[in-house]
């Protein structure tokens, strides 16, 4: 079974701290992705990364960094968090289209909860 | 611009009835479509997916159909179970790729015992 583990299911952070949201995966997939989720939003994408050292911007990146140092860790950075950052972030990695897995599927981790005060 | 849409944002249904859940979008680009079930404090979980070269899909009790000339695409449950109580989501894709999936932005489903 895929495993996408993210490090902290609940955050809760400060107006202006540095935030660091870790993500492993364990199935060497290429593509690994940063959502967040609000009410009545829907998911958003933040950044995603398709190889190493790679990475692309989403459609709400403002605010956002990431680190992609090796294949299988991708990392969301809040330099400083501020409230309309409180949500449910979640990790996300994909194969390459073709093989066994349908193309498009996104196996997401359980998701990380923070909250700025 | 919303490119996926989900106008309902909640649905309630009787245990053993059809669910129908809704889906349009506005970009004809788009070339895969998928649903995502997703429970309170877990992610998402891929459901079932169509290809545009397609108009129904079948999995067990879900089954995906696709209008190509409205841009809608449905998701149908059948028969409709309490465990099915969850958020979905409709999603959509270029060249079948998973990069940059579009998502709507979901709909509750509550099926009442």
């Amino acid at each position: 079974d895929v495993k996408v583990t993210q490090s902290s299911r609940y955050l809760v952070k400060r107006t202006g701290e540095k935030v660091f949201l870790e993500c492993v995966q364990d199935m060497d997939h290429e593509n690994m992705f940063w959502y967040r989720q609000d009410p009545g939003l829907g998911l958003r994408l933040i950044y995603f990364s398709y190889d190493v050292k790679m990475k692309e911007k989403g459609d709400i990146p403002e605010g956002y960094s990431v680190s992609r140092e090796k294949k299988e860790r991708f990392s969301l950075i809040l330099e400083s968090a501020s409230t309309n950052q409180t949500s449910m972030y979640l990790c996300a990695s994909s194969p390459p289209a073709g093989g066994p897995y349908r193309t498009g599927e996104l196996f997401f981790g359980e998701g990380s909860r923070l909250t700025v005060l | 611009d919303q490119q996926v849409k989900q106008n309902s944002p909640s649905l309630s249904v009787q245990e053993g009835r059809i669910s129908i859940l809704n889906c349009d979008y506005t970009n004809s680009m788009f070339d895969y479509f998928l649903w995502y079930k997703k429970y309170p404090a877990e992610g998402p979980t891929f459901l079932i997916s169509i290809s545009s070269i397609k108009d129904k899909n079948e999995d067990g009790r879900f089954t995906v159909f696709l209008n190509k000339s409205a841009k809608h695409l449905s998701l149908h449950i059948v028969p409709s179970q309490p465990g099915d109580s969850a958020v979905y989501f409709c999603a959509a894709s270029f060249q079948g790729g998973s990069e940059k999936l579009v998502f709507g932005k979901g709909t509750k489903l509550t099926v009442n015992p």
